[in-house]
């Protein structure tokens, strides 16, 4: 049962075009969210995180919006620029039979073309 | 300030031996959490421990076992290997176990079975 999905294993962006990268979960238990990013033999990078209780969240180039009725969300990236090639990897915390879980996507790559 | 380092970074074994891998994780953090990743299937999680208790555990069979010591360093343990254990095991730690601080992984240790 994936409760949290990447519908798609890569995707390929111009350089200074918009990035959007989609992940869907299914438990409504989940109340805060994350997207890690992960360069080839490293480990995953904390980038932007969102509580269920806010709908956007905004850093520098990157923002994650939140649509807790869909149970969607998404991460931008604008402009992408060629360091941003790499796998994204969305996730979900909540709380549920007594422990906080932490459930991850299947991860998107992204191809950033210059 | 030191990341999370995970040691060793390659190992190479047969079917049927038993592992141990390594994870120091950051300065002050007393959560650490194990996870398995393989092409197309994600990070699935194996277990979080915190205060050299075991927290959270994953969908993993009993072969794949772990501890952590007084200093909060963890060391996961698979016994009788398979072939599909071959995967990239990344260590990830945090502040506590119940938080919304996100987690810092080390590099991994990838695991290759013959």
């Amino acid at each position: 049962d994936q409760q949290v999905k990447q519908n798609s294993p890569s995707l390929s962006v111009q350089e200074g075009r918009i990035s959007i990268l989609n992940c869907d979960y299914t438990n409504s238990m989940f109340d805060y969210f994350l997207w890690y990013k992960k360069y080839p033999a490293e480990g995953p990078t904390f980038l932007i995180s969102i509580s269920s209780i806010k709908d956007k969240n905004e850093d520098g180039r990157f923002t994650v919006f939140l649509n807790k009725s869909a149970k969607h969300l998404s991460l931008h990236i604008v402009p992408s620029q060629p360091g941003d090639s790499a796998v994204y990897f969305c996730a979900a915390k909540g709380v549920w039979q007594g422990a906080q879980k932490l459930v991850f996507g299947q991860g998107t790559r992204l191809t950033i073309n210059p | 300030k030191a990341g999370v380092t995970q040691t060793p970074r390659y190992l190479i074994k047969t079917r049927g031996q038993q592992v141990t891998l390594s994870c120091s994780p950051i300065s002050g953090h007393r959560s650490v959490s194990w996870y398995q990743q393989t092409p197309g299937q994600g990070l699935q999680f194996l277990f979080e421990y915190f205060s050299e208790t075991q927290r959270n555990k994953g969908n993993f069979p009993g072969r794949f076992s772990g501890r952590q010591f007084s200093n909060s360093r963890s060391e996961m343990n698979v016994s009788t290997l398979e072939l599909g254990d071959s995967a990239l095991y990344l260590c990830a730690s945090s502040v506590g176990s119940n938080s919304n601080q996100p987690q810092h992984f080390g590099d991994g240790t990838r695991l290759s079975i013959l």
